[in-house]
């Protein structure tokens, strides 16, 4: 499975947008990039995927480079909810989660 | 709508005692099933998995096991927990066709003393 490097924290204020990056230089041409996020004390949360395309829905868009080495998750507008750990996971097996970013939404 | 269960939410153990945490899943039927622990401060790690029933698959070993008596439920257990067993023991479900696409449950907060 193909690494995946992203910034340990971020702060966002309330009512702006998240960009959260993640980089995956090694990606093959069937891995898929799939974004988790985990509130505190919950479970992980799957937020979104997608193999080349940009993809959107109810909770974020997924912005993928055309050379699919980095990937960029987007919250529109980010609400103090939204502060969690974010997992990039690129792969074609099972799930390995790394360190994440840290988002802090804040007022 | 698919919803999983997991019990109990807290657990605190002595150790040696032994251990069961059950999880089930409603509206779906054959899902992949998952057990993930996350020790304080760090990632989630993959123990178990099973594609149907009585098919257990392990990724670490250790002393716990897992098993799967019907479609929709998952078991963990231990016949005597370490203290390094404490974390948060997370059960997951997902479909074969996607099966990184996976739904958590709320957890179970395990603390070994």
């Amino acid at each position: 499975d193909a690494k995946t490097t992203q910034p340990p924290s971020m702060d966002c204020a309330e009512g702006r947008a998240a960009n959260l990056p993640c980089n995956h230089s090694t990606i093959s041409g069937n891995e898929y990039v799939y974004w988790y996020r985990q509130i505190h004390s919950q479970g992980p949360q799957y937020i979104i995927h997608g193999l080349k395309n940009n993809e959107t829905n109810e909770m974020a868009s997924l912005i993928i480079t055309e050379d699919r080495k980095s990937s960029t998750l987007i919250l529109p507008h980010a609400t103090l909810r939204d502060t969690a750990v974010y997992y990039c996971i690129v792969g074609g097996g099972k799930l390995i989660f790394g360190q994440g970013t840290e988002l802090s939404v804040k007022p | 709508s698919q919803t999983i269960h997991q019990w109990p939410a807290t657990l605190v153990q002595p150790v040696g005692s032994p251990l069961s945490l059950e999880c089930t899943v409603e509206g779906t039927s054959n899902p992949n099933l998952y057990w993930y622990r996350q020790a304080a401060g760090r990632g989630l790690q993959l123990l178990f998995y099973s594609v149907g029933i009585g098919q257990i698959s392990s990724e670490v070993p250790q002393n716990l096991s897992a098993s799967r008596p019907q479609d929709r439920q998952f078991i963990l257990s231990s016949k005597k927990l370490l203290l390094s067993d404490s974390g948060f023991y997370l059960c997951a479900w997902g479909t074969g066709l996607a099966p990184r696409e996976q739904y958590f449950g709320p957890g179970t907060r395990l603390t070994v003393t």
